[in-house]
């Protein structure tokens, strides 16, 4: 149980066009969940806390009009990463805690590798 | 606030060697301690946690005790594998948090 996927798994894009990564809990249901992105060789950093039903709260220094994330439903949280820059291309992982866990415990998506162009 | 440093790689050793990791932490309150493995092109996968003080997280071999008094989650095996090789991340969750700190992960490589 417990498993999360995300969609694309790589995705390479022209800059100045728009990308959308889906993740998806497939066995629970996700109150939160949390948008990372990780360069090569160092580690993840938050990106923004995706809430169902509410905006998304984001970290500090990460632009809200560039990386828009959408919580739609408890199963569902698309980040869509808008006008795309080479600078841009990372890997995107994102991570979803069961609604209602007592430890809120986060379940990793595989991550989606964007190439912008 | 948080933060989580972890000894830098990358490490590489032979195998059925033994491994050590050192992980430390920096947290106000209780946080849950994690390692998280990443093999290549892959997203993270939960190792081994532990939740409370002197609480030991263990899982394929690999061993790692919450220890307090050193603020440390240093993550062991005792005798690694090929298979074994990837990235290592110790992370911190703040016990009112809903989010994670990561250290910067380590590198292993066994060689045969």
């Amino acid at each position: 149980g417990a498993v999360v996927s995300q969609h694309p798994s790589r995705v390479i894009c022209k800059s100045g066009t728009s990308v959308k990564i889906e993740c998806r809990s497939l066995d629970f249901q996700a109150t939160t969940m949390f948008w990372y992105r990780q360069f090569p060789k160092q580690s993840l950093m938050l990106m923004a806390t995706s809430n169902e039903g509410s905006k998304a709260t984001y970290e500090q220094g990460v632009e809200k009009d560039k990386f828009l994330i959408n919580h739609a439903s408890l199963t569902l949280s698309t980040l869509t990463v808008t006008s795309a820059h080479p600078e841009d291309s990372s890997f995107y992982i994102c991570s979803a805690s069961p609604s209602g866990a007592l430890h809120y415990e986060q379940y990793f998506g595989p991550g989606t590798r964007l190439t912008v162009t | 606030g948080n933060s989580v440093t972890q000894m830098e790689g990358p490490v590489t050793l032979s195998e059925e060697a033994f491994l050590t990791i050192n992980c430390t932490y920096t947290a106000t309150g209780y946080p849950s301690l994690f390692w998280y493995v990443q093999y290549p092109g892959e997203g993270l996968q939960l190792l081994l946690k532990a939740t409370k003080a002197d609480d030991k997280g263990s899982n394929k071999g690999f061993e790692a005790t919450y220890r307090k008094e050193t603020t440390s989650f240093h993550l062991e095996k005792g005798s690694v594998q090929v298979s074994d090789s990837a990235v290592y991340f110790c992370a911190l969750r703040g016990y009112n948090n809903n989010d994670m700190r990561f250290g910067a992960g380590t590198r292993l490589t066994v060689k045969p």
